[in-house]
């Protein structure tokens, strides 16, 4: 079974970092693109950022470039988004997400982990 | 950047009814739009991309369909589990965008 389980997140101060993590399992995790979506209380869905296969392409949503970083360990099958310089609005449910197709990039999300809630709060 | 604008914001119909859903997109994005659904606690599921495409395991009451700016996903008999919120995606215009949601609520 494909799978994708997310860890890290937790409470934390306005100012400070996080660093969240997926790991997947049932699929072949270095052909993939991986992104993170994120959704905060009550709201909708908002992109945040993609990694390529091999980790060396990324991009990022206007409203976490410079403070997010995403990256992968192919070798460990997991997915990382190190968050600094965390604000108020970055409170959301982060999910990460697999690319839907193999080797390509696709930007259609499937499967997807089922989430980590970052509380970002004094 | 391309807004995806869901309509009607929540659908009460009851099970075995036909359900509609429509989204509209600031500009033309030809086929790139997806629907997934989102139950209450859970992650969202793929359901339609490429417009019209279903995902693996979804079942055939879902379709989709439209093309360049108006979208329309379709459940022809709502079963129990299908109470739930839908959102539309684009991938045709950077940046990636969802639409705002649609609750299919029990009547």
């Amino acid at each position: 079974e494909e799978q994708l389980v997310e860890s890290g997140g937790g409470l934390v101060q306005p100012g400070g970092s996080l660093r969240l993590s997926c790991a997947a399992s049932g699929f072949t995790f270095s052909s993939y693109w991986m992104h993170w979506v994120r959704q905060a209380p009550g709201k909708g869905l908002v992109w945040v950022s993609r990694i390529n296969s091999d980790g060396t392409s990324t991009s990022y949503a206007d409203s976490v470039k410079g403070r997010f970083t995403i990256s992968r360990d192919n070798a460990n099958n997991t997915l990382y988004l190190q968050m600094n310089s965390l604000r108020a609005e970055d409170t959301a449910v982060y999910y990460c997400a697999r690319d839907r197709a193999s080797r390509s990039l696709n930007n259609w999300f499937d499967p997807w982990g089922q989430g980590t809630l970052v509380t970002v709060s004094s | 950047e391309i807004v995806l604008t869901q309509s009607p914001a929540t659908l009460s119909l009851s099970p075995g009814e036909r359900a509609t859903l429509s989204c509209r997109a600031s500009q033309t994005i030809t086929s790139y739009l997806a629907w997934y659904q989102q139950k209450p606690g859970q992650a969202p599921r793929l359901l339609i991309y490429d417009a019209f495409n279903r995902a693996t395991g979804v079942p055939a009451r879902f379709s989709g369909s439209g093309s360049g700016t108006d979208f329309t996903l379709t459940i022809s008999s709502l079963e129990p589990e299908d109470f739930a919120v839908y959102y539309c995606q684009q991938r045709s215009n950077w940046p990636l965008s969802f639409g705002g949601g649609t609750k299919v609520e029990i009547k």
